[in-house]
């Protein structure tokens, strides 16, 4: 069964980036998922960030596209997500999820890691 | 792509039978068969219910129900209990591998 654990730092500036990863275990990075973040804001409903594929597929909310980069570390066996220019409405829940290739469907979910942006 | 219509909240009494509506458009709900419904107990990561509107994955208890009827989908819970208060969100996909949720429903049970 997929395992992911996302980290990073828990606390970032107002216009700095937010820098997240999520760990894939027992499994490659490089099986047949989708890997995906999606965030939570306090009090909030979630909202999907973006979807990447280690073959380069890459696809972001089109309302976050000018600020977010993700990325595959095969080496590491881990996905990665940048957040540019945050400010407090960035501040959320960030999960990260797995999605089969050939389903529509978020699954599995890591725990998640709470991000606030703050001076 | 604007997110889902969800209601707020709902609530039920034990035994009872409650409907979630998630509203969207042609665009997501309206135009696949990809909705899927999560729930979330406080504190925890989202847990999926349903896929592809109507379809339960193993493991999960069948009082949990998923169906679709143009632009909306629904999620029905029967007998309710208590375990089952929580927040509920759906999903949908909404072309060119693009997502969108719902804002959530928050479910009480009496």
């Amino acid at each position: 069964q997929v395992q992911l654990q996302e980290s990073g730092p828990g606390l970032v500036k107002p216009s700095e980036t937010l820098s997240l990863t999520c760990i894939v275990s027992p499994y490659s990075v490089s099986s047949g998922f989708y890997w995906g973040w999606i965030r939570q804001p306090p009090e909030k409903g979630l909202e999907w960030i973006g979807s990447i594929h280690h073959g380069g597929n890459i696809y972001y909310n089109p309302a976050l596209k000018t600020r977010v980069t993700m990325s595959v570390d095969t080496s590491k066996n881990q996905i990665s997500l940048k957040l540019t220019s945050v400010t407090a409405a960035d501040t959320a829940v960030y999960y990260c999820a797995g999605r089969t290739v050939t389903k529509n469907w978020f699954d599995p979910w890591g725990r998640g890691t709470l991000v606030t942006v703050s001076s | 792509q604007s997110a889902l219509t969800q209601p707020a909240s709902v609530s039920g009494s034990p035994g009872q039978s409650i409907t979630i509506s998630c509203t969207g458009t042609s665009s997501d709900i309206g135009g696949y068969n990809f909705v899927s419904w999560y729930q979330q107990h406080p504190g925890k990561a989202p847990k999926l219910l349903i896929y592809d509107v109507s379809k339960g994955p193993s493991g999960v208890s069948n009082h949990f129900s998923g169906s679709k009827s143009g632009n909306t989908a629904s999620l029905t819970i029967s007998g309710l209990q208590s375990e089952d208060e929580a927040d509920y969100y759906c999903c949908s996909y909404a072309g060119s591998n693009h997502w969108v949720f719902g804002g959530g429903t928050k479910l009480t049970v009496l």
